[in-house]
């Protein structure tokens, strides 16, 4: 199956600055799921992205899939405690690929 | 509907020892993956089932097998435990096999090995 980098592993931020997380891939992607783990928890389903130079919002979550559909980011906007969590994305090919995850902090 | 289901949640065992995980799958959902998380490796895929087929596997050992029955609900198993087993051991299910589906995560069993 096809590797997915995601980058930073970690980011620690004050509460109110903006969070991005990057997947990138050196194949053409068909689409891009992404996926959140809050600590202690189980990953959870956020979007998924088919389109090339998609773009979705949920409140303060940016998603994007890039042009060339290898690479996607995750932008969140002015962070909040309940934001906390590791950040996966996941592609499939022939099986699932996470990427190793960006933990988010948020210092209050 | 309720949620993935996996028992049990915690799991103590020794080195050579076997281990069974259970997972009933959201009703109507076909297919049953299995992971291991850990936290140097992350999240890896270990095999997929649908239809009570593996469909995809993982680079895991022969040690690690699991099954599907006819109701989707499946199982996975781990003989010769070792100490690197110690996991979180996540299943997930979705309504069919193939990439667009979303994967629904169980709380996982947690596995310690000693």
């Amino acid at each position: 199956g096809q590797q997915v980098m995601q980058i930073p592993q970690y980011q620690h931020v004050q509460e109110g600055e903006d969070f991005t997380t990057y997947c990138n891939s050196s194949t053409t992607l068909s689409n891009i799921q992404w996926y959140k783990q809050r600590p202690g928890g189980h990953p959870v389903f956020l979007i998924q992205l088919v389109k090339s130079g998609e773009v979705k919002k949920q409140k303060r979550l940016t998603f994007q899939f890039g042009e060339a559909k290898k690479n996607s980011s995750l932008h969140i906007t002015a962070t909040q405690t309940t934001d906390v969590g590791t950040y996966f994305c996941a592609v499939n090919n022939n099986d699932m690929r996470f990427g190793a995850g960006t933990r988010l902090t948020v210092k209050p | 509907k309720a949620g993935v289901t996996q028992t049990p949640r915690y799991l103590i065992k020794t080195r050579g020892q076997q281990v069974t995980l259970s997972c009933s799958p959201i009703s109507g959902h076909r297919s049953v993956s299995w992971y291991q998380q850990t936290p140097g490796q992350g999240l890896q895929f270990l095999f997929e089932y649908f239809s009570e087929t593996q469909r995809n596997k993982g680079n895991f050992p022969g040690r690690f097998s699991g099954r599907q029955f006819s109701n989707s609900r499946s199982e996975m198993n781990v003989s010769t435990l070792e100490l690197g087993d110690s996991a979180l051991y996540l299943c997930a299910s979705s309504l069919t096999n193939g990439g667009w589906n979303i994967q629904y995560f169980g709380a996982g069993t947690r596995l310690s090995v000693l």
